[in-house]
């Protein structure tokens, strides 16, 4: 079955700089791929996401890149602030027809100021 | 406009007690998850359901049942609730299976 790997686990940034995450599937007949952030004590919500079709998406200091070749997608966040500190969850779709997603384990990214 | 609603919010439950979570969910999605969340294991899915009436099994589906009679809303029951069930409980509905919106969460203890 499908399963989702995603490094690193925790991730300290300056201000202003940018964070990387990067998460690897199993399955190539995966076609969905979205990023979750979840703050502290808070639910996850969704941030972008990026379908099989498409190699990049952004959308202002967020974006996401894919390799299906490589089968490895990435969250990149550009000129980070405090607000960005959570922990970002990123999810492949399982190719069933139910749209189910597996997760990876998760990121805590801290942004220092 | 309440989107997805979860009761209770916390719980505590002894070895062996059974208890129902709620999931309410308001925008006419056809589709319904549970998942769990453990520290260090992410969000794993236990029982979702793809319209009313219908169920069936995710990853870690041993020791919950759920219902889904009405549309809006998807039951996650605990039959005889054990220490390894202590976690963090998110309910998410979807239209399309494109991009849950989530509940808030359920902590629930079991001693």
């Amino acid at each position: 079955g499908e399963n989702v790997e995603q490094h690193p686990s925790t991730l300290s940034v300056q201000e202003g700089d940018s964070a990387v995450i990067k998460c690897t599937y199993s399955d190539s007949a995966s076609n969905y791929f979205p990023w979750y952030k979840q703050e502290l004590g808070k639910r996850p919500q969704l941030i972008i996401d990026i379908r099989s079709n498409v190699g990049e998406k952004k959308d202002q200091r967020i974006a996401v890149t894919l390799n299906k070749t490589a089968k490895h997608f990435s969250l990149h966040i550009t000129e980070t602030q405090p607000e960005d500190s959570a922990v970002y969850f990123c999810a492949a779709s399982i190719p069933s027809g139910t749209y189910k997603y597996i997760f990876g384990t998760g990121t805590r990214l801290k942004v220092l100021a | 406009n309440a989107g997805v609603t979860q009761t209770p919010k916390f719980r505590v439950l002894k070895t062996g007690q059974s208890m129902t979570l709620l999931c309410a969910q308001d925008m006419n999605h056809e589709y319904m998850y549970w998942y769990r969340q453990d520290p260090g294991m992410g969000l794993r899915l236990i029982h979702y359901s793809v319209g009313e009436g219908t169920t069936a099994k995710g990853e870690v589906p041993d020791g919950y049942n759920v219902s889904r009679l009405k549309k809006q809303n998807f039951l996650l029951g605990l039959e005889s609730a054990a220490p390894s069930q202590t976690s963090v409980y998110f309910c998410a509905s979807s239209l399309t299976g494109r991009g849950y919106t989530f509940g808030s969460g359920t902590r629930l203890t079991v001693v």
